[in-house]
């Protein structure tokens, strides 16, 4: 059971290239988020989805594209890379609904835009 | 002022002493997940309350939902339990807001 895998860990890119994170699952959990971690702030939510076809903005999705084809995948793109999106990147999962829900956590991306 | 406030943003503390790190937060939850962040590594959680108190060895979370507060205490505490550790509400579906964290460093 691998939980939730990320990739890349790490990753340099030149300001207005394109690149997507990669985020699966294996617990056929619903719900899927996308946040970013930035020096001095709490984790904010770039993306969500409740499920397969179901995706929505969380408070920071300017610059960020997301689609959720399957259950098991949520890929986060950068269409256009900017200094601005320097930050580590974390995928979290779980089960959708009500308060007994554990949160599961990618091992983050950390991504240098120059 | 953020939904989710962490006290203190930073702690220092000598190996075997107690530790604690408070969270309140300002809005309605069904959930409050405290977890824990390793330099260079991922987030694992720790605990997961909507009421009471649990204990997982060393850790105990407690949450007090009249007073919208929540502390998560490490007894004799280790210089492997460096990290940060982060607050978090499940507010509306399962959304999650996170307080900013609190850096903790145990010396020998």
């Amino acid at each position: 059971n691998a939980g939730v895998t990320q990739t890349p860990k790490f990753q340099v890119l030149k300001t207005g290239q394109s690149m997507t994170l990669q985020c699966a699952q294996d617990m056929n959990h619903e719900y899927m988020s996308w946040y970013r971690q930035d020096p001095g702030m709490g984790l904010r939510l770039i993306h969500y989805s409740v499920g397969a076809g179901i995706t929505d903005q969380g408070e920071v999705p300017n610059g960020y594209n997301v689609s959720r084809s399957t259950t098991e995948d949520f890929p986060l793109r950068l269409l256009s890379a900017a200094p601005s999106q320097t930050s580590v990147y974390f995928c979290a999962s779980s089960s959708r609904g009500g308060g007994a829900t554990e949160a599961f956590f990618g091992q983050g991306t950390r991504l240098t835009v120059v | 002022k953020n939904e989710v406030e962490q006290s203190p943003q930073n702690l220092t503390a000598q190996e075997g002493e107690f530790i604690t790190i408070n969270c309140s937060y300002s809005v309605g939850i069904s959930a409050l997940h405290w977890l824990q962040q390793h330099p260079g590594g991922g987030i694992v959680s720790l605990f997961m309350l909507s009421s009471g108190k649990k204990k997982h060895g060393r850790l105990i979370a407690t949450i007090n939902i009249q007073e919208k507060h929540s502390s998560l205490h490490i007894t004799a505490s280790h210089p492997r339990d460096s990290a940060v550790y982060i607050c978090a509400v499940r507010t509306s579906g399962s959304r999650l807001t996170f307080g900013e964290g609190t850096q903790l460093t145990v010396n020998p």
